[in-house]
């Protein structure tokens, strides 16, 4: 079946360093690709997404590319700060339908100053 | 807009006892979703509703979890009796049309079974 594979963490960075989360996805047909964020104490919260093969999802600076040739979706960002702190999760739903997100098992960033 | 609401935020309880989560989804969001992340596992989709109606459920563990949305607002999940397995976040989710790719999440309940 559909599954999402995602870099374990914890990931520390210190501030201003680049960032990688490296998601790889196994799926039939033309899945979405999500990355989701909790924030300390909250709920998720759609960060970015791409729905069609070398779609580039961007937000707050993260940006990720859909690539279908290696089934990938990883998570950048060019210079984190101590507010990017939080899990991050890789999704995908199959054909565009998002009844059944398939999860990754979450990646925990902590930024330090 | 007021978010997607759950309650309680946490509980804990002892094996065998019955815990109702509750979630209160964005007005006039027809889809809610349950979903649950057991510690160190990813999170798994229990079900879904449109309205009051179960859409699917094939997500949902076994027969002592059941789901309800009595008039298409508000759902319950109720465990009972409650085994240590259960404990973990359960997520609660709405959007306006299933075939939206967007779903609007909540804080989460935390589940603890001692």
């Amino acid at each position: 079946g559909d599954s999402v594979t995602q870099m374990e963490g914890p990931v520390t960075l210190s501030e201003e360093a680049f960032l990688t989360i490296n998601c790889t996805y196994t799926a039939t047909g033309y899945p979405s690709l999500f990355w989701y964020v909790q924030y300390p104490g909250e709920g998720l919260q759609l960060l970015l997404k791409a729905t069609k093969a070398d779609d580039k999802g961007s937000n707050k600076g993260f940006e990720a590319t859909y690539r279908k040739e290696t089934t990938s979706f990883h998570l950048e960002k060019g210079s984190v700060q101590v507010s990017d702190s939080a899990v991050y999760f890789c999704a995908l739903s199959s054909a565009g339908n998002n009844r059944k997100l398939i999860w990754g098992l979450g990646t925990s960033l902590a930024v330090n100053p | 807009e007021a978010g997607v609401t759950q309650f309680p935020s946490h509980s804990v309880i002892e094996k065998g006892q019955t815990v109702t989560l509750r979630c209160d989804p964005i007005s006039g969001h027809d889809n809610l979703y349950w979903y649950r992340r057991v510690m160190g596992k990813e999170i798994k989709f229990l079900l879904h509703f449109v309205k009051e109606s179960k859409q699917d459920e094939s997500g949902m563990p076994n027969n002592r979890f059941l789901a309800e949305r009595t008039g298409g607002t508000y759902s319950t999940l109720k465990v009972q009796p409650a085994e240590l397995e259960d404990s973990g976040v359960y997520f609660c989710a709405s959007s306006q049309n299933s075939g939206a790719n967007v779903l609007t999440f909540g804080a989460g309940s935390r589940l603890t079974v001692l």
